[in-house]
């Protein structure tokens, strides 16, 4: 099983279309990230969540929005995507916060906007 | 701000060790140090975190000096696929994880 999952892996869409990233773990992680990465290679946090609250919102657009139905879900929506949206989004969770361990990541999806 | 400065790149004979290492001059007694490696665009992979003693897992060792000034991670015995981009990071447990550039290690035959 695989522990942090996300859907689509791919995706290429036009500039302006709305898009949705969806991240799940079957971990029992309380914490959960989204990450960015562009074509320097650069990690990038964007937002935490804890027990579906945010708790870490980086310097990003408001067009992104995550969601977090429940602590095992971690949603991504985009809204009028631009080109410099092109990139690979990393979802990742960990255990309880405060307590020193790893972070679990998933494969990633690749967002091309054309 | 970067808390960590680690060498651009990095070759190392496959089958030989791969010792890698990290600065981390500023680092407070609090932080950790952590390793993770990223193969080839997948997920980063968490390999090891020490707080001031050395560790071993079944992955690596992480040799963090006494005055924790500086860290080297060791792969004992180097793969092809070991060739990633590996990220030093220096955190509490209650920090977000920054990744900085890293080190891109190539194992070569």
């Amino acid at each position: 099983d695989t522990a942090v999952s996300q859907t689509p892996k791919y995706l290429v869409t036009q500039m302006g279309n709305d898009k949705s990233i969806k991240c799940e773990q079957n971990l029992g992680h309380d914490t959960m990230y989204w990450y960015k990465q562009d074509s320097k290679k650069f990690l990038k946090i964007m937002f935490s969540y804890n027990n579906k609250e945010l708790i870490i919102n980086e310097t990003v657009p408001n067009r992104f929005s995550p969601k977090s139905p429940d602590k095992a879900h971690l949603n991504l929506h985009i809204n009028s995507l631009e080109l410099g949206d092109s990139a690979v989004y990393f979802c990742a969770s960990s255990p309880v916060r405060g307590v020193a361990g790893e972070l679990f990541f998933g494969e990633g999806s690749r967002l091309t906007v054309l | 701000d970067a808390k960590t400065t680690q060498p651009t790149s990095m070759d190392c004979a496959e089958g030989r060790a791969a010792n890698l290492p990290c600065n981390h001059s500023t680092i407070s007694g609090n932080e950790y140090v952590y390793w993770y490696r990223q193969i080839h665009s997948q997920g980063p992979q968490y390999i090891i975190h020490g707080l001031k003693n050395n560790e071993t897992n079944e992955m690596a060792s992480l040799i963090i000096t006494e005055d924790r000034k500086s860290s080297t991670l060791i792969l004992p015995h180097a793969t092809l696929r070991d060739t990633a981009v590996y990220y030093c990071i220096v955190k509490t447990s209650y920090d977000k994880v920054i990744f900085g550039p890293g080190t891109s290690l190539s194992v070569i035959p």
